[in-house]
């Protein structure tokens, strides 16, 4: 069974902090993506990665896949109270056909104004 | 633009009630669709996927069963509720490019 585990579980940091939280597992994935939930809401996608090695930006959010595919990483910087929610990463294959995604329990963030 | 509707938002029913849930998507054909359960502010688990009309595979047994009675209509449905089947339900879909989730329901069972 694939599993993923994040790390921290909560964080409650103060505004303009930089934080990271990692996603680990034992297991190789074809992607792995990361997704931010607010209460009640459905989670968003925030970005996919698909190549071990690979970094994406978006804005203050940079993402890493893991040279073995195993594992990924997202740095926010000078955190802002909108970026408090539930971070999300989820890995599986990759492309047309059913994405089984298995889910981390999540990482909950809170900023601080 | 591709959307995807979910509702009822909230639900309360009594232990042993029958579950209709429902999920439609817009702007896309013959999209994968999925269903998932999230336990309070934690991770999802995956229920059913669906590839196709008819078409329905279970990842987890349980009280619940799934339908695709047309190309962008997912159902999960329950003739008996549980307190254990109380979560917070997902549908999603996708093309290969990451989940498009809708808003959940909210299920309580009392």
């Amino acid at each position: 069974t694939q599993l993923l585990e994040q790390s921290p579980q909560f964080l409650s940091i103060q505004e303009g902090e930089n934080l990271t939280v990692y996603c680990n597992s034992s297991s190789v994935f074809s992607s792995l993506q990361w997704y931010r939930q607010e209460p009640g809401e459905g989670p968003v996608l925030l970005v996919t990665v698909v190549t071990g090695g690979e970094v994406k930006k978006l804005k203050r959010l940079t993402f890493q896949f893991g040279d073995a595919r195993k594992d990924s990483s997202l740095h926010i910087t000078a955190a802002q109270p909108g970026d408090t929610g539930l971070y999300l990463c989820a890995g599986g294959p990759w492309g047309q056909g059913a994405q089984k995604l298995v889910f981390g329990q999540g990482t909950r963030l809170t900023i601080n104004p | 633009s591709q959307t995807i509707h979910q509702w009822p938002a909230t639900l309360v029913q009594p232990v042993g009630s029958p579950l209709s849930l429902e999920c439609t998507v817009e702007g896309t054909s013959n999209p994968n669709l999925y269903w998932y359960r999230q336990a309070a502010g934690r991770g999802l688990q995956l229920l059913f996927y669906s590839v196709g009309i008819g078409q329905i595979s279970s990842e987890v047994p349980q009280n619940l069963s799934a339908s695709r009675p047309q190309d962008r209509q997912f159902i999960l449905s329950s003739k008996k509720l549980l307190l254990s089947d109380s979560g917070f339900y997902l549908c999603a879909w996708s093309e290969g490019l990451g989940y498009t989730f809708g808003s959940g329901t909210r299920l309580t069972v009392v």
